[in-house]
């Protein structure tokens, strides 16, 4: 089945430590991969889509076909990271299929 | 612009009851997709609407239904509401100009209690 795992319901990193917030997929064609975030008392918003390769407030994420891998990762985490981390997928047709979230907490 | 609204936000029920939940996307968005959050679940696709047809569709009985108007406004409705129902029902809308996926934009959720 198609499905976008997060293995990680909870990180605690210390502020200025990397940050690696891990997602997997199962899918044999090529998708588009995503990162929404939630912060507290905010709207689920678009972090960082595979397909623009660009580098939002500090995070990126390679795609890896060959270990079905989409991580997230900053070389140096902000309390302003402490959020709720989605990682979506579309498999190839137009609707969204999402991971259960991990939440990341930066400790100061 | 404004961002995407959801009527109610919250919304209290009881069980056999059925519900209508509003969105309206962002001007000009002309895409709507619907999703149920729940803690054991997470955030789960219900169906999408494209100049008011539905697009795509989730793996939800057929007791959850929607719609979306001319002005790209949209419903859903769950009808004879189960306990498992009480979840958060978020929104998103998305210009739909190309044929891929494109970013979402999600409104705040409308919460739905069912006792």
């Amino acid at each position: 089945a198609q499905r976008v795992t997060q293995p990680e319901k909870l990180l605690s990193v210390f502020k200025g430590a990397p940050v690696e917030l891990k997602c997997n997929y199962s899918y044999s064609g090529s998708p588009e991969l995503f990162w929404y975030v939630q912060y507290s008392r905010q709207r689920l918003q678009l972090l960082l889509r595979h397909i623009s390769r660009e580098s939002i407030k500090g995070f990126t994420a390679d795609l890896n076909k060959g270990e079905t891998s989409f991580h997230l990762k900053k070389p140096f985490a902000q309390e302003e990271d402490s959020a709720m981390y989605y990682c979506a997928s579309n498999f190839g047709n137009e609707k969204l299929t999402f991971g259960t979230g991990t939440r990341l907490t930066i400790i100061p | 612009k404004a961002g995407v609204t959801q009527t109610p936000r919250y919304l209290i029920k009881t069980r056999g009851q059925q519900v209508t939940l509003s969105c309206s996307p962002i001007s000009g968005h002309r895409s709507v997709s619907w999703y149920q959050q729940t803690p054991g679940q997470g955030l789960q696709f219900l169906f999408e609407y494209f100049s008011e047809t539905q697009r795509n569709k989730g793996n939800f009985p057929g007791r959850f239904s929607g719609r979306q108007f001319s002005n790209s406004r949209s419903e859903m409705n769950v009808s004879t509401l189960e306990l498992g129902d009480s979840a958060l029902y978020l929104c998103a809308s998305s210009p739909r100009t190309s044929g891929g996926v494109e970013t979402q934009y999600f409104g705040p959720g409308t919460r739905l209690l069912v006792l």
